[in-house]
């Protein structure tokens, strides 16, 4: 089993619509949870970051943690076009020098 | 405010040629210093990172190195490239607690 599973997609909505994007991962010492965003040709940014389970919200997007489960979740609210882009998560355990551990990423197409 | 450069954007090498891509980041101080790579499909393969100046960990045995002359500067090479070498090559830092990375623009290496 890999440490990090991700959606493979890709995945094609309409502009407006909510966007639920989804990891699980197996390797219960993790505790930093990131999204990160990757428009082509370019390099990843980093959208969220939470620390444990809960919700983070900032602007249209939120973050959502439930460790309990292994379980964490980006939504989208009214997705516009701009949001077409390839969504990474990635998770690290606590402690300095501790390294992310990525899933492979899944492609939005946000269709006007 | 941090940022992260890398060079060059593009590169067309012939196999069995050498490499040298810089990654410098400004605005910290003893930042870690991370190099990927990322293939279609596979997602972001970290290659080598680095705590210090001089201090280098490799994740992939390969035909790549790393260097670190400088607290803010890190260096991907290789002796001769190999056409598996071609993909999006990244380079990351982040603060010495490590949880968080920040992802530069990319070098795209195409080996012919």
């Amino acid at each position: 089993q890999k440490e990090v599973e991700q959606d493979p997609g890709p995945l094609s909505v309409p502009e407006g619509a909510i966007v639920s994007l989804n990891c699980t991962y197996s390797n219960s010492a993790f505790q930093y949870f990131m999204w990160y965003r990757q428009y082509s040709r370019k390099g990843p940014e980093l959208l969220m970051y939470t620390y444990s389970s809960g919700n983070k919200e900032d602007g249209r997007f939120t973050a959502q943690v439930d460790k309990s489960s292994k379980y964490i979740s980006l939504f989208i609210r009214d997705s516009q076009p701009s949001d077409s882009a390839t969504y990474l998560c990635a998770m690290s355990k606590a402690g300095a020098n501790s390294k992310l551990t990525f899933g492979k990423g899944i492609t939005l197409s946000v269709r006007p | 405010s941090q940022t992260i450069h890398q060079w060059p954007a593009t590169l067309v090498q012939p196999v069995g040629s050498p490499l040298s891509l810089e990654c410098t980041v400004e605005g910290t101080s003893n930042p870690n210093l991370y190099w990927y790579r990322q293939a279609a499909g596979r997602g972001l393969q970290l290659l080598f990172y680095s705590v210090g100046i001089g201090q280098i960990s490799s994740e992939v045995p390969q035909n790549l190195s790393a260097s670190r002359p400088q607290d803010r500067q890190f260096i991907l090479s290789s002796k001769k490239l190999l056409l598996s070498d071609s993909g999006f090559y990244l380079c990351a830092w982040s603060h010495e607690t490590g949880d968080t990375q920040y992802f530069g623009p990319g070098t795209r290496l195409t080996v012919l």
